[in-house]
């Protein structure tokens, strides 16, 4: 989508490995959120953010953490990736006027941990 | 804490034909609602939403929702469905107030237009 962007679009790695993706916004919104996507699960949310450097855990946060010290960039790392975190992962992001409600997503990073 | 039940994984129409996809919300405090929609292999793109107001809400691509606050839904139709309409619909809810949303979303139902 316009205005968000993920990278990178596909990934393979090995177990045990860190991996970091990659979130930037051209919107300055102050809102942005990483969610995983799994079939018979629809998107869950990992982690979200209020803005610069201030995030909080979603319900499926085991194993993963963010940062943000841009406004524009939201990094979520797998800290040591597992096979279970094989998904794919999609950013979105929000404003704070009513017209921006409602997120706009990225068009996401297919992990695949082998 | 809120949750959306999409009750229809799959639902096959003609092309021409109308169709309902059916959402269900639970929430104890006022929500946001929100349709997606998810072609293959891309992202998710927001077909309409509704904040307050009219319960009848128009989106893109001819599709409108109806919030009906009594039986907690807000159900997606369109008239007459194309073969490009084939994707995965998702509905979410939020709790209303702010810019800030945790969006919680239902599992998704892939709508399947055929000739």
């Amino acid at each position: 989508d316009a205005g968000i962007t993920q990278s990178p679009r596909h990934k393979v790695t090995e177990t045990g490995t860190p991996v970091t993706l990659r979130c930037h916004q051209t919107e300055n919104h102050r809102y942005m959120y990483w969610y995983r996507q799994d079939p018979g699960h629809g998107l869950r949310l990992i982690h979200y953010s209020y803005g610069v450097k201030d995030t909080d855990k979603g319900e499926v946060s085991d194993g993963y953490s963010v940062s943000r010290s841009k406004t524009e960039d939201f990094l979520l790392t797998l800290e040591s990736a597992t096979s279970s975190q094989t998904s794919v992962y999609f950013c979105a992001i929000s404003g704070e006027d009513r017209g921006d409600y409602g997120y706009t997503f990225g068009s996401g990073t297919r992990l695949t941990v082998v | 804490a809120q949750s959306v039940t999409q009750l229809d994984s799959q639902v096959p129409v003609f092309e021409e034909a109308p169709v309902e996809l059916r959402c269900n919300y639970s929430s104890s405090v006022s929500v946001y609602l929100f349709w997606y929609v998810q072609y293959p292999n891309q992202g998710l793109q927001l077909l309409l939403k509704y904040l307050s107001g009219s319960t009848l809400v128009k989106g893109i691509n001819g599709f409108e929702a109806e919030f009906n606050k009594s039986q907690t839904s807000f159900h997606l139709r369109k008239p007459s469905v194309h073969i490009s309409d084939t994707a995965e619909y998702f509905c979410a809810v939020s709790e209303s107030g702010t810019g800030f949303q945790k969006l919680v979303f239902g599992t998704g139902t892939r709508l399947l237009v055929s000739p």
